[in-house]
């Protein structure tokens, strides 16, 4: 059981935007910053969106996220094939005096 | 640039140790912190703990207080991960994972491919 709470799965058809929501508590994305990673089929995870909204250089800006109180999104908008991976939300809980993960949704691009 | 070279696949029986490792290249190797982070067959992914190639500072995740432990060698820029007392659901892809960011927020910036390590009797 992950302490970040994320849907297992997503799917949209190409063009469209596909949200992904992350829900944690007030130790975690309520105190803390979250980052987003997205893992493709076969390799390491890669970080997609740092400190709640910031891309890495190289990301799109198709990509995008947010935070309110203590849930997270990840938007992702004119969606792509080879957007199909797994998304994780991560953020450092101060309960657990570490970082902790979301359970990753699995995004199918129809 | 940055680079993350992991070791080789390992297959374990249960109550044995492995030990893993990442030889980094690329940038100053004492000037940022490393994570492992493990992805097991059909689990999300979970932070192990974090060292200080500086000073050698760790935090360990407590679900692996006692069982593993992560050390550098800033002679090869290396940094490793053992986990002992294997069981069959420590079966995973175990990553090391470079920080980057700053005071107002880190974020694993660099990642190495992974290192497969198999626990089975």
């Amino acid at each position: 059981q992950s302490v970040l709470t994320q849907p297992p799965s997503a799917s949209g058809t190409p063009g469209q935007r596909v949200t992904i929501y992350c829900s944690g508590s007030s130790s975690n994305i309520g105190s803390h910053i979250v980052n987003w990673y997205q893992q493709l089929p076969g390799t390491a995870p890669k970080p997609l969106i740092y400190r709640n909204n910031q891309r890495p250089s190289g990301v799109p800006d198709r990509f995008s996220g947010s935070k309110s109180g203590t849930s997270a999104s990840l938007a992702i908008s004119g969606l792509q094939s080879e957007d199909e991976a797994d998304y994780y939300c991560a953020a450092r809980d101060d309960s657990l005096n570490g970082w902790v993960f979301g359970g990753g949704t699995k995004l199918t691009v129809l | 640039q940055v680079q993350l070279v992991p070791s080789g696949a390992e297959v374990k029986e249960p109550g044995a140790s492995v030990k893993v490792s990442c030889k980094a290249s690329g940038y100053t190797f004492t000037n940022y912190g490393f994570s492992w982070v493990r992805l097991a067959p059909g689990q999300g992914l979970e932070w192990m703990g974090w060292i200080s190639p500086y000073n050698g500072n760790t935090h360990y995740a407590q679900n692996f207080q006692g069982r593993v432990t992560m050390t550098t060698d800033t002679s090869t820029s290396t940094v490793y991960m053992e986990l002992r007392s294997l069981r069959s659901d420590d079966t995973a892809v175990y990553y090391c994972a470079r920080e980057g960011g700053d005071s107002s927020g880190y974020y694993f910036q660099h990642w190495g491919q992974g290192t497969l390590v198999t626990v089975s009797s």
